[in-house]
């Protein structure tokens, strides 16, 4: 099956600093999602983007599937960002192992 | 518009006993599908439902098994709990499976000892 591969692993910022988290992917993908798990365990929904680029605020990510990557850029990051961000591909959803991300005040 | 429900939040059981989770979709959304998350093992795959037939399923032993009412709501049982059942159980929904977005409800967290 295809296989997601998320970098960096763990990722500690002081606040105010930007983030690139990459999602690598081992198919071509008809879905692509990122999420952001929050300390309580539930995902949120941050970006559906099987191709192209978009952006919600202070987040931006891009999808170039022919490269099989996606990015998820975090600016001017706020102690409320931290928590873990998975990438997840395809239906039913194959997740990448996140990247959690702590930010510092 | 209401978001993915689930209930209960927490719950522990004994090795041996069974256990029903319940999830209500958004409104107007058709397909259900359900997760298992753990430490060990990360997200996982465990069935997709849409108009109450079981679509997709996951790589799990056959004590696994849910079903989706004809309003949408689904269940997932899981009968002889094993230690290892431990896990966060997360219900996603949306509006036609696929490749539409999914949308989570807050999970429940099983506690098994």
């Amino acid at each position: 099956g295809i296989q997601v591969e998320q970098s960096p692993p763990d990722l500690i910022l002081q606040e105010g600093a930007n983030s690139t988290l990459r999602c690598n992917f081992s198919d071509s993908v008809n879905n692509l999602q990122w999420f952001h798990q929050n300390p309580w365990g539930q995902l949120i929904n941050l970006f559906y983007i099987p191709s192209g680029t978009k952006q919600n605020g202070r987040l931006s990510a891009t999808t170039v599937a022919t490269e099989r990557y996606s990015l998820l850029y975090i600016s001017s990051s706020q102690t409320t960002d931290s928590g873990v961000y998975f990438c997840a591909v395809n239906t039913p959803l194959v997740f990448g192992k996140g990247t959690r991300l702590s930010v510092i005040a | 518009k209401a978001g993915v429900t689930q209930t209960p939040r927490y719950l522990i059981k004994t090795r041996g006993q069974q256990v029903t989770l319940s999830c209500s979709p958004i409104s107007g959304h058709r397909s259900v599908s359900w997760y298992q998350q753990t430490p060990g093992q990360g997200l996982q795959f465990l069935f997709e439902y849409f108009s109450e037939t079981q679509r997709n399923k996951g790589n799990f032993p056959g004590r696994f098994s849910g079903r989706q009412f004809s309003n949408s709501r689904s269940e997932m049982n899981v009968s002889t709990l094993e230690l290892g059942d431990s896990a966060l159980y997360l219900c996603a929904s949306s509006l036609w499976g696929g490749t539409y977005e999914q949308y989570f409800g807050p999970g429940t967290r099983l506690t098994v000892t």
